[in-house]
């Protein structure tokens, strides 16, 4: 059972470049969501879906877009890459309570 | 809102040292209430959860209680391990307009030193 897949591991991106971190889960959960972890501030919400077809705001929105077209994958995409995206990004899924974590994607805007 | 507040860390203890790490929430309602580890270079991991007041929680050692009364979850060990340093985050879950909402301290560094 692989829970939940993110890649890729590490990225480096110039500023103003695109790209997507992929998220997947193999455990049929209806929640899945995206954080960011950095230094002193924990984890904060990026975006959220409660099922393929819906997406919500977390915290921290801006310079990322969601889509769930299907239950097992939730793209995260940075539209331009900003060096204040430095970060590492988490991947989640819930059922019912308690999350199951990927192993996350540290990514650098240079 | 919803708030978590840990302990500021690092914390640093010798190996078999006691451990308490400190957890206070605010919510609303009855949240269910979870400590989560981070090895290094690891995704989180959960590591205890208690569901409703004065549940205890306990898994590899480590035990917290629900106390209601003072809002807390403290997380607790008898006899710390190397292995165990490792980013513990305390966490609620609960339930907002049909839908779960999970809010995280800002988790709380501990260094166990042989």
């Amino acid at each position: 059972n692989a829970g939940v897949t993110q890649t890729p591991k590490f990225q480096v991106l110039k500023t103003g470049q695109s790209m997507t971190l992929q998220c997947a889960q193999d455990m049929n959960h209806e929640y899945m969501s995206w954080y960011r972890q950095d230094p002193g501030m924990g984890l904060r919400l990026i975006h959220y879906s409660v099922g393929a077809g819906i997406t919500d705001q977390g915290e921290v929105p801006n310079g990322y877009n969601v889509s769930r077209s299907t239950t097992e994958d939730f793209p995260l995409r940075l539209l331009s890459a900003a060096p204040s995206q430095t970060s590492v990004y988490f991947c989640a899924s819930s059922q019912g309570g308690g999350y199951t974590f990927g192993s996350g994607t540290r990514l650098t805007v240079v | 809102g919803n708030s978590v507040t840990q302990m500021e860390g690092p914390v640093t203890l010798s190996e078999e040292a006691f451990l308490t790490i400190n957890c206070t929430y605010t919510a609303t309602g009855y949240p269910s209430l979870f400590w989560y580890v981070q090895y290094p270079g690891e995704g989180l991991q959960l590591l205890l959860k208690a569901t409703k007041a004065d549940d205890k929680g306990s898994n590899k050692g480590f035990e917290a209680t629900y106390r209601k009364e003072t809002t807390s979850f403290h997380l607790e060990k008898g006899s710390v391990q190397v292995s165990d340093s490792a980013v513990y985050f305390c966490a609620l879950i609960s339930n907002s307009g049909g839908y779960q909402k999970v809010t995280f301290g800002t988790g709380t560094k501990l260094q166990v030193i042989p």
